[in-house]
């Protein structure tokens, strides 16, 4: 079965860091580029980043840049999201996607929430 | 980067009534665009793909069209698992973007 599972989520103090990850099964990791979408309480669907199959590009929406650095480790079939500086705005439902030009397969999600 | 513009935000429809979404970016993304329902407490689930390719087991009253700027999401008879949100997302370039959404209530 195609899968995508997301881990590391929680509550954080702003100022603060947490790295997220995005485990894939059932398919050939390594062959898809990869995203972080998220979704703020009530509000719409925000891309976060995006990653080439091999890491040769990779990409941020401007709300993130300079604070959260996408990965990924092909031989352990996973995605990261490393967030440093997060501020209460960072609150969201983050999902990891499987890009295949479209987003055919999303993970359940995982919860982050920075508050003090 | 794209901005992606949705139409109306909410929408109250009937079982069986024919919806249409629109959906307008603001630069010709050719027909990059896909469509995503999603249901509360759900990750997105993807309808439709290039404008207007069926996603795999989706059922076939869901249909998409247009071209460049603008594009429609039709539902030709609503029914009661159609009740949702719905967002377009261009992929014309690497800085993806979503429409706001429209949510679909039941009248």
């Amino acid at each position: 079965e195609v899968q995508l599972v997301e881990s590391g989520g929680g509550l954080v103090k702003p100022g603060g860091s947490l790295r997220l990850s995005c485990a894939a099964s059932g398919f050939t990791f390594s062959s898809y580029s990869m995203n972080w979408v998220r979704q703020a309480p009530g509000k719409g669907l925000e891309w976060v980043s995006s990653i080439s199959s091999s890491s040769s590009y990779i990409y941020y929406a401007d709300s993130v840049k300079g604070r959260f650095t996408i990965s990924r480790d092909n031989a352990k079939n996973s995605l990261y999201l490393q967030m440093n500086s997060l501020r209460a705005e960072d609150t969201a439902v983050y999902y990891c996607a499987r890009d295949a030009n479209n987003w055919d397969v999303w993970g359940k999600g995982t919860t982050v929430t920075v508050s003090s | 980067d794209i901005q992606m513009t949705q139409s109306p935000s909410t929408l109250s429809a009937s079982v069986g009534d024919r919806v249409t979404i629109t959906c307008r970016a603001s630069q010709s993304i050719s027909s990059w665009l896909a469509w995503y329902q999603q249901k509360p407490g759900k990750a997105p689930k993807l309808l439709i793909y290039k404008a207007s390719s069926l996603e795999s087991g989706v059922p076939s009253r869901f249909s998409g069209s247009g071209s460049g700027t603008e594009f429609t999401l039709t539902i030709s008879s609503l029914q009661p698992d159609d009740f949702a949100t719905y967002y377009c997302q261009q992929y014309n370039t690497p800085l993806r973007t979503f429409g706001q959404g429209t949510k679909v209530e039941i009248k």
